[in-house]
């Protein structure tokens, strides 16, 4: 079946120091890749996404690319800020073409960043 | 609102009880999924409904749990007779597709402690 795996947190780092967050998926077919940020006190939201290899999906500075031939989609981010201290989850939905529906999530890391 | 809505937003329950948790989908989502999410687990797949299609209960980690969507909208998740293992956040989360996209968007959760 899919699954997912991501670094154990948690994740402390200082204000613009780069971010990397790794994770790995097993899957059948040709899955897509996402990852999600869980704000403090807030619901899980996407934060980027990729649907096929070698796509790189964006947002607020962060990104991920979707490799396949390692079978990853490691999130990275420049410089962090101190708003970026959340919980990311990396996640799948299996791309089968027969109506997959189902995300499957990895364990989350909590980042927190400090001023 | 505009968002997906889950309430009780917390709930303190006796070992043995039943309880419901409630979700209301933003309005137009056909799929709606519930979640699972304990302490240092990561999200948990429990149950999925696609429009008038049967929902995917593969999910539901044992027959206490079950769930329905009455008229396409609104979805209850009952759990009769709790154990202390149920105790953790449920979230609930729309999308307007099959799920394939994957930009799901997820509810802030219920929080079930289980005494």
């Amino acid at each position: 079946g899919n699954s997912v795996t991501q670094m154990e947190g948690p994740v402390t780092l200082s204000e613009e120091a780069f971010l990397t967050i790794n994770c790995t998926y097993t899957a059948t077919g040709y899955p897509s890749l996402f990852w999600y940020v869980q704000y403090p006190g807030e619901g899980l939201q996407l934060l980027l996404k990729a649907t096929k290899a070698d796509d790189k999906g964006s947002n607020k500075g962060f990104e991920a690319t979707y490799r396949k031939e390692t079978t990853s989609f490691h999130l990275e981010k420049g410089s962090v800020q101190v708003s970026d201290s959340a919980v990311y989850f990396c996640a799948l939905s299996g791309n089968s073409g027969a109506g997959s529906y189902q995300l499957t999530f990895g364990k989350g890391t909590k980042l927190s960043v400090i001023p | 609102g505009a968002g997906v809505s889950q309430s009780p937003s917390n709930k303190v329950t006796e070992k043995g009880k039943d309880v419901e948790l409630r979700c209301d989908p933003i309005s137009g989502h056909t799929a709606l999924y519930w979640y699972r999410q304990s302490l240092g687990q990561g999200l948990e797949f429990l149950i999925y409904f696609q429009g008038n299609s049967a929902p995917d209960k593969s999910g539901l980690p044992s027959d206490r749990f079950s769930a329905e969507r009455t008229g396409g909208s609104v979805s209850t998740l009952t759990i009769q007779r709790t154990q202390q293992e149920d105790s953790a956040v449920y979230l609930c989360a729309s999308t307007q597709s099959r799920g394939r996209t994957g930009e799901l968007f997820f509810g802030e959760g219920s929080r079930l402690t289980v005494l």
